[in-house]
């Protein structure tokens, strides 16, 4: 069964640095999201990407996150200058078709900040 | 109001039980209806979606009331492997999904 796949699993950076959080979505979906949970609360929605650019975005996302698509297979969330608050479980989803249709999650890439 | 809101638990049941867990939305444009699955530490696994004529998949159904925002799960013979948190996620006028917190379900022997 095909799956949503994300590198790495954990990341540990310190306060400042830029990390770049891997997903390599279903291979014919269409639409792509980042999602995040901090440890202890709800799943909260960062951003949607489809035909190369953002759909809709959080507050959450702003001027330190970026996504790119930069090949056929890989889609990636940057942050740009961490911050304590940024540690979180990251999670990458995908779906085929617009409106109803489900989306599929990645195992999640755990960030540390320290 | 909260976009989602569940009853946080825990639901403690023996195995062999049948429990039902519910939630509300806020938002009336809401167009889709989703349960999903959290195992501790692992990402949301889609259990089902949820239909205004209710759906049923093996022990699980689901029920959508529109007019009261209100949605449920039921699990019937409850398995050890059903402990988990599910989680009641729903979307609006867009496709971003809104969770709610979850409701958290301990299965014992």
């Amino acid at each position: 069964e095909p799956e949503v796949t994300q590198t790495p699993s954990h990341q540990v950076t310190q306060m400042g640095q830029e990390v770049i959080l891997r997903c390599v979505p279903i291979s014919n979906h269409l639409y792509f999201y980042w999602y995040r949970q901090i440890l202890g609360q709800k799943v909260e929605f960062l951003v949607s990407f489809y035909n190369n650019e953002i759909s809709e975005k959080s507050e959450i996302f702003d001027d330190q996150f970026s996504v790119e698509r930069p090949d056929g297979s890989n889609f990636t969330l940057k942050i740009r200058s961490t911050k304590l608050e940024d540690s979180a479980m990251y999670f990458c989803a995908s779906k085929f078709t617009t409106n109803v249709g489900e989306q599929y999650f990645g195992p999640g890439t755990r960030l540390t900040v320290t | 109001r909260k976009e989602v809101e569940q009853d946080p638990g825990p639901f403690n049941v023996p195995e062999g039980a049948t429990v039902a867990f519910n939630c509300t939305y806020s938002n009336s444009a809401s167009q889709s209806f989703f349960w999903y699955r959290q195992d501790c530490r692992k990402e949301p696994k889609l259990l089902m979606s949820v239909y205004s004529s209710g759906n049923e998949d093996g022990r699980f159904t689901a029920q959508l009331n529109r007019a009261s925002q209100y949605i449920s799960l039921l699990i019937r013979d409850s398995k050890l492997s059903d402990s988990a948190t599910y989680l009641c996620v729903v979307n609006g006028n867009t496709d971003k999904l809104i969770f709610g917190t979850g409701t958290r379900l301990q299965v014992f022997p």
